[in-house]
């Protein structure tokens, strides 16, 4: 069974076009996390969710909206998308608390033209 | 304020010999440090963490990682690479309390050669 797993793995759209990328994670976690890897494999943090309530906002533009229906599901909604948006993006989760472990999907390419 | 640098962003080795990558820190408070490996077209897989007590680190697929808070570093090394090991390794640094997250470096490209 696949711990965090995201969808699309690939998404390739237009410019303009709203976009969503869905996560769900199984493993009884109740933080999960938005990250985004650039073209330089830079790693970093967007949002994170504690059970339901957004807890880290990383100065992400309005047009990233993250919803979180449950603790084992964070959805990102991309709005107006631009081509600087081309990235892949990894859910992930953890345990509440310093020092636990994040784990992380397999990504999901996105690819903005 | 964290932040870590991996000062090589390019690390090639030929296999069988012995790899060193190297992280350093920066944190204003206690310290969580973690290596990541990324494969192609992969997510991050985690390959060891400090948390506390003993600085030697032992991880998955022989790697280990010493801690040392003097040099404010968490470098990783292996005795002996395999082709298999060539990817992307990631440290990263974790904050505490409610707002947790890893705070990563620039990644480290390592290519094993025959």
């Amino acid at each position: 069974d696949t711990a965090v797993s995201q969808t699309p793995k690939y998404l390739v759209t237009q410019m303009g076009n709203d976009k969503s990328i869905k996560c769900e994670q199984n493993l009884g976690h109740d933080t999960m996390y938005w990250y985004k890897q650039d073209s330089k494999k830079f790693l970093k943090i967007m949002f994170s969710y504690n059970n339901k309530e957004l807890i880290i906002n990383e100065t992400v533009p309005n047009r990233f909206s993250p919803k979180s229906p449950d603790k084992a599901h964070l959805n990102l909604h991309i709005n107006s998308l631009e081509l600087g948006d081309s990235a892949v993006y990894f859910c992930a989760s953890s345990h509440t608390g310093g020092g636990n472990t994040i784990y992380f999907g397999e990504g999901s390419w996105l690819t903005v033209v | 304020a964290q932040s870590v640098t991996q000062l090589d962003s390019q690390v090639p080795v030929f296999e069988e010999a012995p790899v060193e990558l190297r992280c350093n820190y920066s944190s204003s408070v206690s310290v969580y440090l973690f290596w990541y490996v990324q494969y192609p077209n992969q997510g991050l897989q985690l390959l060891l963490k400090y948390l506390s007590g003993s600085t030697l680190v032992k991880g998955i697929n022989g790697f280990e990682a010493e801690f040392n808070k003097s040099q404010t570093s968490f470098h990783l090394r292996k005795p002996s690479v395999h082709i298999s090991d060539t990817a992307e390794y990631f440290c990263a640094v974790g904050s505490g309390g409610s707002n947790y997250k890893l705070t990563f470096g620039k990644g480290t490209l390592l290519t094993v050669n025959p």
